[in-house]
């Protein structure tokens, strides 16, 4: 089974920060890594797909890339409504796996 | 625009059973792939079950043998039958679409719990 870790763990930054949550696989899942945003109580929302496209109506301030192990999400501008808990997932093996989220919370 | 309904959840005790249900509008059940997600208290997201196209249906190791997946195509509804319930099946339920998980429920919570 394809194992998927993800750092950090947790990040606190201030409005307007850049951040960045990484997510390794442990063999090359070429692209099919993907990124969702969930919000307690709310449904899980899929940010990126494919490594680095870009889910239709999603900001422009989320980004992703990598291909291989190694995968990048960012937000460049954090915004208040950014607050979540972030996931990766490769489903380049189906039925896919999760990484085990970054917790994103206002500094 | 996809949307998904799940319910059926509930409180329930150690070893009973529950049937969720993911009403769909916007997009076929039979013609997609489709997927059951919990998130337990504290927990992350865990990929449950999968119902394939043509039929195939998987599992997770943590629920094989208790789960089944099904969907009923007249209905455009998803299923989760669960039996043999335990504590550590407590959680949010979610059905999502397609491979990468594009459309999502809101979920519907399971407890099990005496």
């Amino acid at each position: 089974d394809i194992q998927v870790t993800q750092s950090p763990s947790s990040l606190s930054a201030s409005v307007g920060d850049r951040v960045t949550i990484t997510c390794q696989a442990s063999q090359d899942i070429k692209y099919y890594l993907n990124w969702y945003q969930h919000k307690p109580g709310k449904a899980p929302k899929l940010l990126i797909y494919d490594a680095s496209n870009l889910e239709t109506g999603v900001p422009s301030r989320f980004s992703g890339s990598g291909s291989g192990t190694d995968f990048t999400f960012t937000i460049t501008s954090l915004q208040p409504e950014d607050i979540a808990t972030y996931y990766c997932r490769q489903y380049y093996d189906l039925p896919g796996t999760f990484g085990p989220g970054t917790n994103v919370v206002i500094k | 625009e996809v949307q998904l309904v799940e319910s059926g959840g509930g409180l329930i005790q150690p070893g009973g059973s529950l049937r969720l249900s993911c009403a769909a509008s916007g997009l076929n059940v039979s013609s997609n792939y489709m997927s059951w997600v919990r998130q337990a208290p504290g927990k992350g997201l865990e990929w449950v079950s999968g119902i394939y196209r043509g039929g195939r249906t998987d599992f997770a190791d943590s629920v094989k043998g208790r789960f089944t997946i099904s969907r009923d195509n007249s209905q455009n509804t998803l299923y989760l039958q669960m039996n043999s319930l335990r504590a550590e099946d407590t959680a949010f339920y979610y059905c999502a679409t397609f491979t990468i998980l594009k459309d999502w429920g809101q979920g519907t919570l399971v407890t099990v719990s005496s």
